[in-house]
């Protein structure tokens, strides 16, 4: 069964802590994202990554960054906590062909204190 | 005005009935275009693409409009398992794709 996997469903973090939430896929997909999902919001891009060590900013980038040294792992860091970046980061993969959608990890719940 | 906007609801529909949730976009030159759907405290899961001359799989029917720029999406016989947020999805350029923050269902025996 292809899948996405995050690292951790849960995590409590301190404020100004440097914070990783990585995600792996094994579908050797090309394309990889980070979203937040916050209530009202809805999804909201951050990062996305069409290849190895490249990268593109989303709609809301500030105060993270993004790691794609490998094609299935993609990494989001957080680099200096704060409490405004509590939610739920749900990372996705796709194939080069948009129309087959994306296929999302399980989503890793941050709280940050 | 918001990229992609949904109704949120929620919609409550007795069991059997037929529902249909639209979607509206504002970017005319919007190429794709998706439904997915989100069980609580669950990832989204991809339901449906959308084509132009609109698709159907089983009791699920998506429809695109491109003049009045919306997406639908009709569920017909609707179960108790259908419950769950609909999510609209459209994609201006590639691969980045937007997210609707969703439309809740709520199927009622």
């Amino acid at each position: 069964d292809v899948k996405v996997t995050q690292s951790s469903r849960y995590l409590v973090k301190r404020t100004g802590e440097k914070v990783f939430l990585e995600c792996v896929q094994d579908m050797d997909h090309e394309n990889m994202f980070w979203y937040r999902q916050d209530p009202g919001l809805g999804l909201r891009l951050i990062y996305f990554s069409y290849d190895v060590k490249m990268k593109e900013k989303g709609d809301i980038p500030e105060g993270y960054s993004v790691s794609r040294e490998k094609k299935e792992r993609f990494s989001l860091i957080l680099e200096s906590a704060s409490t405004n970046q509590t939610s739920m980061y749900l990372c996705a993969s796709s194939r080069e062909d948009i129309n087959y959608g994306y296929t999302f990890g399980s989503g890793t719940r941050l709280t940050v204190v | 005005r918001k990229e992609v906007e949904q109704d949120p609801g929620p919609f409550n529909v007795p069991e059997g009935a037929t529902v249909a949730f639209n979607c509206t976009y504002s970017n005319s030159a919007s190429q794709s275009f998706f439904w997915y759907r989100q069980d609580c405290r669950k990832e989204p899961k991809l339901l449906m693409s959308v084509y132009s001359s609109g698709n159907e799989d089983g009791r699920f029917t998506a429809q695109l409009n491109r003049a009045s720029q919306y997406i639908s999406l009709l569920i017909r016989d609707s179960k108790l398992s259908d419950s769950a947020t609909y999510l609209c999805a459209v994609s201006g350029g590639y691969q980045k794709v937007t997210f609707g923050t969703g439309t809740k269902l709520q199927v009622i025996p």
